[in-house]
């Protein structure tokens, strides 16, 4: 069953304005982690943010932010003031706290969103 | 300065051949991971390590095989029962946190040719 699910296969942006990335997720787990990676031509993955599922407070790293709705099961990256080199894949995963009994969860990641920032 | 080498960048496999992969990692994390990545697949999981030693399958393990004898080191042989194998490869390691992010290597290119 897919884990995590990200709807919007690509976005456009203009230059300084915030956009939104969407991802949803699916675990039975009460512990677990969410993270967004970036993803530029080159290939290289970038971290970008945690969340915690007990973090009382959305995660914000810079620019970056983490709309994070437990009860919905969504964990949105928001980019706040866009610039031309945010342009890239952008990847939500989760790591459950258990995989087949173990105590290290593996991760999951969705599909990608291809973000596009244009002036 | 820390991190997760892979090598080569750029690999061209004839069919019927075997190719290795090679992943190496110096933050001294007990996780390892190996993915591929197709244009509108996102990161698929193919083999993964806790420990030395052991490591369990992924969703897409099928014509794959890994070692783990050491703990900065985790190869991916590509075998000739993978018959789709032109795609793009990374490699990542983690600590055992769930609260950790995993790194990544720069990633190596196969191609059939």
């Amino acid at each position: 069953a897919q884990k995590i699910t990200q709807t919007q296969p690509g976005m456009f942006v203009q230059e300084k304005e915030a956009v939104t990335l969407d991802c949803t997720y699916d675990t039975s787990d009460q512990s677990y982690g969410l993270f967004w990676y970036k993803q530029p031509s080159s290939g290289e993955m970038i971290f970008l943010i945690y969340q915690g599922s007990y973090d009382e407070q959305n995660a914000t790293e810079g620019r970056y932010s983490l709309n994070f709705q437990k009860a919905r099961k969504s964990a949105n990256l928001v980019i706040s003031a866009s610039q031309l080199g945010d342009s890239a894949m952008y990847f939500c995963a989760m790591r459950d706290f258990s995989y087949r009994g173990s105590t290290l969860g593996r991760l999951y990641f969705g599909r990608g969103t291809q973000l596009t920032v244009w002036p | 300065d820390g991190g997760i080498t892979q090598s080569p960048k750029y690999l061209f496999r004839k069919e019927g051949q075997n190719v290795t992969l090679s992943c190496e990692q110096n933050l001294n994390h007990d996780a390892m991971y190996w993915y591929r990545q197709d244009p509108g697949q996102g990161l698929r999981l193919i083999y993964y390590s806790q420990i030395v030693n052991d490591f369990q399958k992924g969703d897409i393990a099928e014509g794959y095989s890994v070692s783990r004898e050491k703990k900065e080191s985790f190869p991916l042989t590509v075998t000739s029962a993978q018959k789709n194998p032109t795609a793009f490869y990374l490699c990542a390691s983690s600590t055992e946190r769930v609260d950790t992010e995993a790194f990544f290597g720069q990633g190596t290119r196969l191609t059939v040719v």
